[in-house]
């Protein structure tokens, strides 16, 4: 089974400030990586696709990198409704697994 | 308008089955793969089961297969999953959902089951 370890698992930003996230894959998945976000009691909403391809309707502060086994997201400019978590997830293989989440809060 | 929406959840004894409902509006149900995930308390999120468009594939993560089941009836735009021998672990928010890499990707609002004595 491919694992995702995402780092790191909290962080404390302020509003403005630019933010990286990273998820690491046991082994290589190509591009086949999803960003969402998740704020408390809500279902997840998908940010990225195929690891760097920006969800319609999404801000373009937003954005995604990485191919193989390194993927990034990166905020940029925080803004104050997106305090929230933040889980990668592989769709290469069965099982698909999430990252254990990345809690963004305020500084 | 397009959603999924789920229902079944409650609270179960360990050892009791519970089947999950997953209801869809608005797509064609029918021509779409569709996977249940869940969420305990206060934990991430993991990916439990997955179904073909028409039901041919099926896949579960290590820590359900043999006690859960997932199924759908295309004719009534509904996705199933069928519980079986529960434990406390798995004890968290369900939810159904379509995800395609370079389409929809459609979340329910989530059904909460627990399993407690």
């Amino acid at each position: 089974d491919i694992q995702m370890t995402q780092s790191p698992s909290s962080l404390s930003a302020s509003v403005g400030d630019r933010v990286t996230i990273t998820c690491r894959a046991s082994q290589g998945i190509r591009n086949d990586l999803g960003w969402y976000q998740q704020k408390p009691g809500k279902a997840p909403k998908r940010l990225i696709y195929a690891a760097s391809s920006l969800q319609s309707g999404v801000p373009s502060r937003f954005s995604g990198s990485g191919s193989g086994t390194e993927f990034t997201l990166t905020i940029t400019s925080l803004q104050p409704e997106d305090f929230a978590t933040y889980y990668c997830l592989h769709y290469n293989d069965f099982p698909w697994t999430f990252g254990q989440g990345t809690n963004v809060e305020l500084k | 308008q397009v959603q999924l929406v789920e229902s079944g959840g409650g609270a179960v004894q360990p050892g009791r089955s519970l089947r999950l409902s997953c209801v869809a509006s608005g797509f064609a149900f029918k021509n779409y793969d569709m996977h249940w995930a869940r969420q305990a308390p206060g934990k991430g999120l993991e990916w439990v089961a997955f179904m073909s468009f028409d039901g041919s594939k099926e896949y579960y993560i290590d820590s359900v297969k043999g006690r859960f089941t997932i199924s759908r009836d295309n004719s009534q735009n509904t996705l199933f999953l069928q519980m079986n021998s529960l434990r406390s672990e798995d004890t968290a928010v369900y939810y159904c959902a379509t995800i395609y890499s370079y389409g929809m990707d459609l979340w329910g609002q989530g059904t909460m089951v627990t399993v407690s004595s």
